[in-house]
């Protein structure tokens, strides 16, 4: 069975701090990473997407991947209120699998 | 100009009766997904389409069908729908395989049951 296992929260960071959101999945051959960003009531929105070993940076987000420990993280740099959302660890398998997705963490930036 | 458009975004109505989704994209993408997100937030897969063609059919009630008159749409038939089918339903699309299979979200319809 492929899972995805993140900690629900709530994460409370300082604003101007880095939040640090992990995720573990279970199925070695998991190939594409994402982390997806969902404010209440809406859709989910992409903000990172990583595909082999290592850090990806975009602005003030990192997504860091370690396939041998099957662990993806992602750090958000100064921290803004406007942060404080649903982030969603998701994995896909390969092809039109789609995407697993984790139950997501719940991060408050308090100002 | 949206890249995935789906509709309507509220649907209140009576258990038994019978209601779609529509969803379309204009990304260019070749696989097509629906996902439900329950009550506790969880978002999972229903579906996917590839090149009109299903790819994955989860463990979900045959009430639900999804059709794909194209590439660009993919929509949601549900059949004699049940208070347990109240959720939010997103569609996704994306490209297929390989690097660069990024999904992208409609805003989704919420589907409520009474």
């Amino acid at each position: 069975q492929k899972e995805v296992e993140q900690n629900s929260g709530p994460l409370s960071v300082p604003e101007g701090a880095i939040a640090s959101l992990n995720c573990t999945y279970s199925d070695r051959g998991s190939q594409s990473f994402f982390w997806y960003r969902q404010y209440s009531g809406k859709s989910p929105e992409l903000i990172m997407s990583i595909y082999s070993n290592g850090d990806k940076e975009d602005g003030r987000f990192t997504a860091q991947l370690n396939k041998a420990s099957q662990y993806v993280s992602l750090l958000i740099r100064d921290s803004q209120p406007s942060d404080s959302a649903t982030y969603l660890c998701a994995v896909m398998w390969g092809g039109a699998d789609g995407l697993t997705f984790g139950k997501g963490t719940h991060l408050i930036i308090q100002p | 100009d949206t890249a995935v458009s789906q509709t309507p975004k509220y649907l209140v109505t009576q258990m038994g009766n019978d209601k779609s989704i529509k969803c379309e994209q204009n990304l260019g993408h070749d696989t097509m997904y629906w996902y439900k997100q329950d009550s506790k937030k969880f978002l999972k897969i229903m579906f996917s389409y590839n090149n009109k063609e299903l790819i994955i059919n989860e463990t979900v009630p045959n009430r639900f069908s999804p059709k794909s008159p194209d590439k660009a749409h993919l929509n949601l038939h549900i059949n004699s729908l049940e208070l347990g089918d109240s959720a939010v339903y997103f569609c996704a699309s994306s490209r297929w395989g390989g690097m660069n299979t990024e999904a992208f979200f409609g805003q989704g319809t919420r589907l409520t049951v009474v």
